[in-house]
């Protein structure tokens, strides 16, 4: 699987938007973009995906680069429980069911 | 519907020891896939169980194995711990394995330290 590069951490404010990116500049025509999620002491949790087009989904939207060798998840109104480690993964149809955890990026919410 | 559930929670075993982890997939999930999480770094996957068969292995010695049963839980065996070993093992379940599209659910994982 193509590799993806992640900033370690950000910072965001309660209630104010939060832009997550993403560089993949190896990624393949047919390698979906997934995002998932691990709030402290849980497991990761599945968050939205998508392969060229831009997603939305109750939890956040997915914004893919015409190029598509970059992505940004977008979290509209962050929370206090947004707190938690996200990691951009790259998926292709011969990846079996193994996802590649890289080493994401942690982000923090202050209130 | 009911998630997927693993046991024990926490764990503590001796150099040289056996171990056995459990996972119950989630309801109409048939596939189910380890991760090793060592503190600080993203999982680590060990292996995939599909149908009962092992369906694709990480960079994992032998002694780490596993086991899928007909109503698709599961068990991670590992021999001859060692100190490395001491990590967070979790437990992934999802339908037939569709490569780039499929959603992978995970359990609250089992927390392993090997003294």
């Amino acid at each position: 699987d193509a590799k993806t590069t992640q900033p370690n951490s950000m910072e965001s404010n309660e209630e104010e938007p939060v832009h997550l990116p993403c560089n993949h500049s190896t990624i393949s025509g047919t390698d979906y973009i997934h995002w998932y999620r691990q709030l402290p002491s849980q497991g990761p949790e599945y968050v939205i995906h998508g392969l060229t087009s831009n997603v939305n989904n109750r939890m956040a939207s997915l914004a893919i680069a015409e190029d598509r060798k970059s992505s940004t998840l977008i979290l509209h109104r962050a929370t206090l429980r947004d707190a938690a480690v996200y990691y951009c993964i790259l998926r292709g149809d011969n990846a079996g069911n193994m996802l590649t955890f890289g080493g994401g990026t942690r982000l923090m919410v202050k209130p | 519907e009911t998630g997927v559930t693993q046991s024990p929670t926490h764990l503590i075993k001796t150099r040289g020891q056996q171990v056995t982890l459990r996972c119950s997939s989630q309801s109409g999930h048939n596939t189910v896939s380890w991760y090793q999480q060592a503190l600080g770094q993203g999982p680590q996957f060990i292996f995939q169980y599909y149908r009962e068969e092992e369906n694709g292995r990480g960079n994992f010695p032998p002694r780490f194995s596993g086991l899928q049963f007909p109503n698709y839980s599961s068990e991670l065996n590992v021999n001859a711990l060692e100190l490395d070993d001491s990590a967070l093992y979790l437990c992934a379940s999802s339908q037939v394995p569709q490569g780039g599209t499929d959603t992978q659910y995970f359990g609250p994982g089992t927390r392993l330290t090997v003294l």
